[in-house]
């Protein structure tokens, strides 16, 4: 199973909701991902879990909170989102870096289409 | 920023013509990928070449490395239309380990 799986494919929230994005992987990695794509631009890392704890923050602001509740699965959390947070949300699972440094290869999910209204 | 730059951004080609995209990256790598997405959806792995490598090949596709000019690309062969997507190259620094994206050519190949 080579399969990162995202929950849900789209979401419309209001500025006021609390919404969860959920991803799951059952590859044995131990390193995931969030990433955030707006339209026509790359995608930029806004976390890094290793073994299940946040090993890189890239200054996100608070209003999104990441959670590795257990290897298999990550979450993020949202609260008071902002209109220009409206983007595709991905996640991605590999092997830790530190472990395999010539062989890091991502495996992705299709992503969240979130929409904050 | 640690993104590195890619060009052409935008590249329109015939079906069965070649497709070279370049990627320039800026500091050490320990490696360097190649992804593709489909309009709006998630990324697909295509190729990692270490970087102690020059040249890797798979399938229609061809990658260069040159370390001392930083920079990469890749080569379709014989495209064919459903080989319209983006193409990104990441890489990994060696320093935090941390996969970065470049800024993505778009492919059209018309039939």
């Amino acid at each position: 199973d080579t399969e990162v799986t995202q929950t849900p494919k789209h979401l419309v929230m209001g500025m006021t909701n609390k919404k969860s994005l959920k991803c799951e992987q059952h590859m044995g990695h131990r390193a995931m991902y969030w990433y955030k794509q707006k339209a026509k631009k790359p995608p930029e890392l806004m976390f890094v879990y290793s073994y299940e704890k946040l090993s890189i923050n890239e200054s996100v602001p608070s209003r999104f909170s990441p959670e590795c509740p257990n290897s298999s699965l990550l979450n993020l959390h949202l609260h008071a989102l902002q209109p220009e947070d409206s983007a595709l949300y991905l996640c991605a699972s590999s092997q830790v870096s530190s472990e395999a440094r010539r062989n890091t290869e991502a495996f992705f999910g299709q992503g969240t289409r979130l929409t904050v209204v | 920023s640690q993104q590195g730059e890619e060009d052409p951004q935008a590249l329109s080609i015939q079906e069965g013509e070649n497709a070279t995209m370049n990627c320039s990256y800026k500091t050490s790598i320990n490696n360097l990928q190649w992804y593709r997405q489909n309009s709006g959806r998630g990324l697909v792995h295509l190729i990692l070449i270490r970087s102690n490598e020059r040249e890797k090949h798979s399938g229609r596709l061809r990658v260069t490395l040159d370390t001392s000019k930083k920079s990469s690309s890749l080569l379709i062969t014989a495209s064919r239309a459903a080989d319209t997507a983006s193409y990104f190259c990441a890489t990994v620094y060696n320093q935090g380990g941390k996969l970065i994206f470049g800024q993505g050519t778009e492919l059209s190949v018309k039939p």
